[in-house]
């Protein structure tokens, strides 16, 4: 157990579908981070929060969106789903801004099948 | 953020010390050097870091070379767990905070 829980562990849906994904960083740690890991793409950053706000995007398409809560819990948005959403999707956390010193704890991810 | 240069696929046997190279030539002298292997299946997870100095820890040791153009992750006796991707990521001071993965080093290891 890496101290990063995300729910659910898998997920089939079909297209134009809505799914949210959940994550949970492990104790202490401010930062959240998701990423899709498709066959043909490798891990692909998608956005970043900090305490609760937004602080980097990345390749996020505008049919997904996150949110970070106040008690640090984040949850990944994905809408109008498409065959191509089907990934893996990671969470990780981390300390947060400047701690260049600490690695990222990812959890074991969230394998979403879209059919 | 500064590029590294991994090679696609290693082959080692159990047992046996395993160096995975990574060249990053265009390294600023306040990038660190990250780690990190995803097993099948699962998340990355963090393996080690350096700076300068050559360092150790349970999972594996970091040798960085004089000039910084260059490292190597070394597993002393590898073991079919560690059969993985194994990514060499820079990560500068007061640049990005996101891990950006390359393609990364998959690693096989034969019994």
């Amino acid at each position: 157990d890496s101290g990063v829980t995300q729910t659910p562990k898998h997920l089939i849906t079909a297209t134009g579908q809505r799914v949210t994904l959940r994550c949970s960083p492990r104790s202490g740690d401010l930062s959240v981070y998701w990423y899709q890991q498709s066959l043909d793409q490798g891990l692909q950053f998608l956005i970043q929060y900090y305490n609760g706000e937004e602080r980097a995007k990345g390749n996020i398409l505008e049919r997904f969106s996150a949110q970070q809560f106040p008690d640090l819990h984040s949850e990944l948005n994905l809408s109008s789903l498409e065959l191509g959403d089907s990934a893996l999707y990671f969470c990780a956390s981390s300390v947060g801004p400047g701690h260049l010193i600490y690695g990222y704890t990812f959890g074991s991810g969230t394998r979403l099948t879209v059919v | 953020d500064a590029k590294t240069t991994q090679p696609n696929s290693m082959e080692s046997n159990e047992e046996e010390p395993v160096h995975l190279p990574c060249n990053h030539s265009t390294i600023s002298g306040t990038d660190y050097i990250h780690w990190y292997r995803q097993l099948p299946s699962q998340g990355p997870e963090y393996v080690i870091h350096g700076l300068t100095s050559n360092v150790n820890n349970r999972m594996a040791s970091l040798a960085i070379a004089e000039d910084r153009k260059s490292s190597t992750l070394i597993l002393h006796r590898a073991t079919l767990r560690d059969a993985a991707v194994y990514y060499c990521i820079l990560r500068a001071q007061g640049g990005s905070e996101k891990l950006v993965f390359g393609k990364g080093t998959k690693l096989t290891v034969n019994p």
